[in-house]
């Protein structure tokens, strides 16, 4: 079973412009982390966020979480052409890490 | 440093034939995990292991599906019969230690299988 789900399912904007996509699980967690996929490739770690943090930032990359509403969100500033890939928040309940259906993001030149 | 290794990369074969998937990944890393990623959709977790005992494998289909982690190190996933929903590309990935799940998981290029 999946315990994340983005959304948007697919997100297309221009570049330069920021791209938001949001992430909301059912059960608590312990962290929450977010990870990209280029088209034929594996996952590439980006960004992992605390239970007891609120927002973390990492280059142009803005995560942010909200336990109460059980959501996090991740923001890329000034998106580039390289961006274009699907985005998936990795949720940790208990002893295993969980992936959400992701986003598609593509950026339009 | 060499990223997680993954073969054949791709695969095409009859249903109910049988095949296996190895991996071999980053050195030292004591968790080792494989995914079942459906086109377009997350990846799954089948199987976790520490070192080479299995953490988690309660999604992994047993009728079917085997994997182990002979050594501690590289490990093999098989299929046998394979069905059509099978179809999917399959994901190793490791990590430094469970770490609570804090640690950050490397997966390799993955294994794309299609059952026809």
């Amino acid at each position: 079973s999946q315990q994340g789900e983005e959304d948007p399912q697919a997100l297309s904007i221009q570049e330069g412009e920021n791209a938001t996509m949001n992430c909301s699980y059912k059960t608590s967690i312990n962290n929450l982390q977010w990870y990209r996929q280029n088209s034929g490739r594996g996952l590439v770690h980006l960004i992992l966020i605390r239970s007891n943090e609120r927002e973390k930032h990492s280059g142009r990359l803005r995560v942010t979480l909200d336990t109460s509403k059980k959501s996090s969100s991740l923001l890329i500033t000034a998106s580039r052409a390289a961006d274009t890939a699907s985005y998936f928040c990795a949720t940790v309940p208990d002893d295993k890490i969980i992936f959400g259906k992701g986003t598609r993001l593509h950026i339009l030149p | 440093e060499a990223g997680v290794a993954q073969s054949p990369r791709y695969k095409i074969i009859e249903k109910r034939q049988s095949v296996a998937f190895w991996c071999n990944p980053i050195s030292g890393h004591a968790t080792l995990y494989w995914y079942q990623q459906i086109l377009g959709q997350g990846p799954k977790l089948l199987i976790q292991f520490q070192n080479n005992g299995v953490v988690d494998d309660s999604q992994l289909p047993k009728d079917r599906f085997s994997a182990e982690r002979l050594k501690g190190v590289d490990s093999t996933l098989k299929i046998q019969p394979a069905k059509l929903e099978d179809s999917a590309v399959y994901l190793c990935a490791s990590s430094l230690e469970w770490a609570g799940g804090t640690g950050e998981l490397f997966f390799g290029e993955g294994s794309r299988l299609t059952v026809l």
